[in-house]
């Protein structure tokens, strides 16, 4: 199975900062990636799909980048609802897997 | 406005089953692939099973291979996942996700989760 690891682990932040996270891939796959934002006691949700796209409803200070095996997820200008865990995930192949989750508190 | 709402879970003990549903409005359910993921107390998320768009070719998780079954009726547009000889580290919340294509592809819908209990 194709293994991602993202980096950091966690992180803190302030309003208004910028952050990336990054997401390694075992192996190459494509830009068959998603990043994902999840707060507690709620349900995944897709932020941006195919390595780079941003998914319909997102705010636009989220974006992605990469394809291959490394891949970025910066998100500008921090805002509170931003402080979550966040995710990566690729489907180029099954078992499709995610990332451990990297999760951004305020500081 | 679409949605996916599942149920089912509950607590079962161990080597019993259980079957959740996952009722989907909003959307042509026979258009795209579906698929199970859970969450562990605490945990990240992890995979589980996919049926493809027909109800045809299906995937599953080592970790479930054999115990978990995934389908799919399409005259009521509900996912199903037969869950057969559970074990502790089975115990999580499960999400029925939608697929943006077919057969594979990021996850764009999510239900709001079924927690599942093993325990004795």
């Amino acid at each position: 199975a194709i293994q991602l690891t993202q980096s950091p682990s966690s992180l803190s932040a302030s309003v208004g900062d910028t952050v990336t996270i990054t997401c390694r891939a075992s192996q190459a796959i494509t830009s068959a990636l998603a990043w994902y934002q999840q707060k507690p006691g709620k349900a995944p949700k897709l932020l941006i799909y195919d390595a780079s796209y941003l998914q319909s409803g997102v705010p636009s200070r989220f974006g992605g980048s990469g394809s291959g095996t490394d891949f970025t997820l910066t998100i500008s200008s921090l805002q509170p609802e931003d402080f979550a865990t966040y995710y990566c995930h690729q489907f180029n192949t099954y078992p499709t897997t995610f990332g451990q989750g990297t999760r951004l508190d305020i500081k | 406005e679409v949605q996916l709402v599942e149920s089912g879970g509950g607590l079962v003990q161990p080597g019993g089953s259980l079957r959740l549903s996952c009722a989907a409005s909003g959307f042509t359910f026979s258009t795209y692939a579906m698929s199970w993921v859970r969450q562990a107390p605490g945990k990240g998320l992890e995979w589980l099973s996919v049926v493809s768009d027909s109800g045809g070719p299906t995937n599953y998780a080592d970790s479930v291979r054999g115990r978990f079954t995934i389908s799919r009726d399409k005259s009521n547009d509900t996912l199903y996942l037969q869950m057969d000889s559970l074990r502790a580290e089975d115990t999580a919340v499960y999400y029925c996700a939608k697929q943006r294509y077919s057969f594979i592809g990021a996850f764009d819908v999510w239900g709001q989760g079924t927690m599942v209990t093993v325990s004795s």
